[in-house]
């Protein structure tokens, strides 16, 4: 049981450039989650999802768009990296009842230069 | 302001110390709470929920205060080992749905 995997682990790109972040679960959870952490902010949520093919914008989605076309994999596009890009990403997943908490993958080191 | 609001600290405890951090947040509609832990460099692990009558797990201890909007966690006889930053987190309504939304984090040091 891998519980959530993202794809990469690390990641330096130029300024302009574009990549996709995946992030696959195995535990059948109906919520994902993109986040970015950076030093002093905590999590931030970028973008999110209730299930297969629906999203919805977080507190920072500017910059970013993602996509739910199956329930296990939530991808993450930055179609133009931009410096101020640079973060650790965190994909998480969750049930869809709110009392219960979410799991993390391992995260993604971005460095757009 | 931000919704959900913690100490960042550093709280410095020897070991074998009682600390206790605190967490506010703005929606009082909110209906759960939890303590995460995220280790230096790795990513967020889900330590506890919080439950209105309060919960205790081994020497962990959380609170909940609803009048105050508040949460809070208690950590008995401190280990070396439990030096991390402490996250809270309270799930908030957003279109029907409940979305997990951190604070920025308590960090402990426990020395010697």
């Amino acid at each position: 049981n891998a519980g959530v995997t993202q794809t990469p682990k690390f990641r330096v790109l130029k300024t302009g450039q574009s990549m996709t972040l995946l992030c696959a679960q195995d535990m059948n959870h109906e919520y994902m989650y993109w986040y970015r952490q950076d030093p002093g902010m905590g999590l931030r949520l970028i973008h999110y999802s209730v299930g297969e093919g629906t999203t919805a914008k977080g507190e920072v989605p500017d910059g970013y768009n993602v996509s739910r076309l199956k329930k296990q994999n939530f991808l993450l596009g930055l179609e133009s990296a931009a410096p101020s890009q640079t973060s650790v990403y965190f994909c998480a997943s969750s049930y869809r009842s709110d009392r219960v908490g979410a799991f993390f993958g391992q995260g993604t080191r971005l460095t757009v230069v | 302001r931000k919704e959900v609001e913690q100490d960042p600290g550093p709280f410095n405890v020897p070991e074998g110390a009682t600390v206790a951090f605190n967490c506010t947040y703005s929606n009082s509609a909110s209906q759960s709470f939890f303590w995460y832990r995220q280790d230096c460099r790795k990513e967020p692990k889900l330590l506890m929920s919080v439950y209105s009558s309060g919960n205790e797990d081994g020497r962990f201890t959380a609170q909940l205060n609803r009048a105050s909007q508040y949460i809070s966690l208690l950590i008995r006889d401190s280990k070396l080992s439990d030096s991390a930053t402490y996250l809270c987190v309270v799930n908030m309504e957003s279109g029907g749905s409940y979305i997990p939304t951190f604070g920025r984090g308590t960090s402990l040091i426990v020395h010697p």
